[in-house]
């Protein structure tokens, strides 16, 4: 069954901690992305990877570290310099530069800072 | 970071009417994509479009890629309550891995 994963659904954690979102994909895709959604708004680019060992900011970089050792994995750390963390955070795909590129989600982790 | 126009910003609508929304860029684009969102999910692919003036259907809905390449419209014939969510469009430019999304159209129909 292909796609991508995200675990876990709901994730809480204690301010000043760092915190990793998991996400793996099937699809034999080269490019992954992470992008973060706030109540009511739309989809802002957080970091993104077009094959493995190398990736690049997004929008909204500042507080997110990733990794890139596999191409099935890309994991996203919150880490504690993140000054609003608590948000709806998806993980996609995509087969790369090629002339026709679907990007599909996985279902999102929704991580609550207390 | 850029974001594209996608109007209407909302709607309500009666059960059976049409839908129809649209996205407009400043950059040119090669690919435009439309997304479904239903509340605490994922969005999910609706329809790709590749090429200029391309008219795309899946049951009922028909995404258009705009002739200038800079805008696609997405209708929804005869909805139905499980129509309603956040409609979502997505561009990508040649020689970028990069989706530049739209702000999204909240549906609301109306049994």
């Amino acid at each position: 069954d292909g796609g991508i994963t995200q675990s876990p659904k709901y994730l809480f954690r204690k301010e000043g901690q760092n915190v990793t979102l998991s996400c793996e994909q099937n699809l034999n895709h080269d490019a992954m992305y992470w992008y973060r959604q706030d109540p009511g708004q739309g989809l802002r680019l957080i970091y993104y990877s077009q094959i493995v060992n190398d990736f690049q900011k997004g929008d909204i970089a500042e507080g997110y570290s990733v990794s890139r050792e596999k191409k099935e994995s890309f994991p996203l750390t919150v880490t504690s310099a993140q000054k609003n963390p608590t948000a709806f955070y998806l993980c996609a795909s995509s087969a790369g530069e090629s002339s026709y590129n679907e990007q599909f989600f996985g279902p999102g982790t929704r991580l609550t800072v207390l | 970071g850029q974001q594209l126009n996608q109007s209407p910003q909302s709607m309500f609508i009666q059960e059976g009417e049409d839908v129809s929304m649209n996205c407009t860029s400043s950059s040119i684009f090669n690919t435009w994509l439309w997304y479904k969102q239903d509340p605490g999910e994922g969005p999910v692919l609706l329809i790709a479009l590749y090429k200029a003036g391309e008219l795309t259907s899946n049951g009922r809905l028909t995404a258009q890629f705009g002739i200038t390449r800079k805008d696609s419209f997405l209708n929804i014939s005869a909805s139905i309550p499980s129509d309603v969510g956040i409609y979502f469009c997505a561009g990508r430019s040649s020689g970028t891995y990069k989706y530049i999304f739209g702000t999204g159209t909240r549906l609301k129909v109306l049994a």
